[in-house]
């Protein structure tokens, strides 16, 4: 049972465009989200998070947004860069259990 | 520099034998993880540790094992039972306290040939 959720596994996107990356989940006991990017061969690394007393979070060129009503999470992007070209993963975290839950990633390719 | 290692960064095995990934950290972290990704399958959790000496299983635990005898030590050991330990493993880490992120190592990439 996937309980986060990735369904576009990649996404292309023209340089200084907006990336937009898409993550749902169906725990409604997660109270954390984060997101991480990776490099092939790599550790993933984090970006940037939210806790569910938010709905949105900025950090330069990275904002989250979470809707907990329809327990979906995006990660904005804008102005993309080629450099931003990696795997992308949607976390969570059980508010119970401690437990880290990653979906499946999403690769984004900024094409210049 | 504080941080987190994986060692070694590419293992080779031959089938039907233990093997045993290491992981440490220095950050002082309670927490640590392991985790197995396949291509287009994400992240999955094998186990975690909260505490030194406990530790509970993840999503994909079958075939694996862990110990935790030291705060910043967390192996795994892959054994023979796991049916496709073809993987890249990565380990984390973290705080205790809610709302905090997870640091991960470089990663393991384990073949079974």
């Amino acid at each position: 049972d996937q309980q986060v959720k990735q369904n576009s596994p990649s996404l292309s996107v023209q340089e200084g465009r907006i990336s937009i990356l898409n993550c749902d989940y169906t725990n409604s006991m997660f109270d954390y989200f984060l997101w991480y990017k990776k490099y092939p061969a790599e550790g993933p690394t984090f970006l940037i998070s939210i806790s569910s007393i938010k709905d949105k979070n900025e950090d330069g060129r990275f904002t989250v947004f979470l809707n907990k009503s329809a327990k979906h999470l995006s990660l904005h992007i804008v102005p993309s860069q080629p450099g931003d070209s990696a795997v992308y993963f949607c976390a969570a975290v059980n508010n119970q259990g401690g437990k880290l839950i990653f979906g499946q990633g999403t690769e984004l390719s900024v094409k210049p | 520099d504080g941080g987190i290692t994986q060692s070694p960064k590419y293992l080779f095995r031959k089938e039907g034998q233990n093997v045993t990934l290491s992981c440490e950290q220095n950050l002082n972290h309670d927490a640590m993880y392991w985790y197995r990704q396949d291509p287009g399958q994400g992240l999955r959790l094998i186990y975690y540790s909260q505490i030194v000496n406990d530790f509970q299983k993840g999503d994909i635990a079958e075939g694996y094992s862990v110990s935790r005898e030291k705060k910043e030590s967390f192996p795994l050991t892959v054994t023979s039972a796991q049916k496709n330990p073809t993987a890249f493993y990565l380990c984390a880490s973290s705080i205790l306290s809610r709302n905090t992120e997870a640091f991960f190592g470089q990663g393991t990439r384990l073949t079974v040939v």
